[in-house]
């Protein structure tokens, strides 16, 4: 079993501002971690994912997020906000390996404020 | 690379009609389909997964006879909502995996349906 819980469900950020969006997960197998992006009334945009080695992964449009096994989280940040990325975010887990069913958290939504 | 396209990308229809939704995969050979949909301002959740060739996987509570979903070939995938109401009303994602990254989803741009 597996589930992803989302602190805070609206986040608002100054432009330039670090951007934190708190994730924590539970999985009975060791898991791999997601985080995606969706625009309104658009499909989902993977930023970054973990699956094995280094804790601290890099995304794209300068997002990261660290796995922290000790306290279940993968938070994701970014330095500096911008305003395009003011949008809909989701934390997603699965068990490690292939074909795996995959849990959403129920998103926050970033805004950012000029 | 790892495109997949969805069609229509929106689509109104009466109640009591069939709707169907496209899924491709544009670029790769998809194994695997997965069906989402989404509420406003809520999570995905995942309705049915599919491997091309085989029947559907509904999750629990999901209507196998009201959502038929077929994967003829390693690019497509339908979704059928059979004789929708306006509770059906909702965005359906669909996402794919390859034979490479079995483990991540690519995901289409969704489809608003809006049963009236």
């Amino acid at each position: 079993a597996q589930s992803v819980t989302q602190l805070g469900s609206h986040v608002s950020v100054s432009e330039g501002a670090l951007v934190l969006l708190r994730c924590n997960y539970s999985s009975s197998v060791p898991p791999y971690l997601f985080w995606y992006v969706q625009y309104p009334n658009q499909g989902l945009q993977l930023l970054l994912k973990y699956t094995t080695g280094a804790t601290l992964v890099k995304g794209i449009n300068g997002f990261e997020a660290e796995f922290k096994k000790s306290e279940t989280s993968f938070h994701l940040t970014k330095p500096s906000a911008h305003m395009s990325d003011a949008a809909e975010y989701f934390c997603a887990v699965s068990g490690a390996g292939g074909y795996q069913k995959v849990t959403f958290g129920t998103g926050t939504k970033l805004q950012v404020i000029p | 690379g790892a495109v997949v396209s969805q069609h229509p990308s929106r689509v109104i229809c009466k109640s009591g009609t069939s709707v169907k939704i496209e899924c491709r995969s544009l670029d790769f050979q998809a194994t695997t389909m997965f069906w989402y949909r989404q509420f406003p301002k809520q999570s995905l959740m995942l309705m049915a997964t599919s491997n091309e060739g085989s029947k559907a996987t509904y999750e629990q509570g999901v209507e196998k006879d009201k959502f038929l979903i077929n994967h003829a070939s390693l690019t497509l995938s339908t979704l059928t909502v059979t004789s929708a109401h306006p509770e059906d009303s909702s965005f359906y994602i669909c996402s794919a995996t390859d034979r490479i990254n079995t483990y991540e989803q690519y995901f289409g741009p969704g489809t608003r349906l809006t049963v009236t």
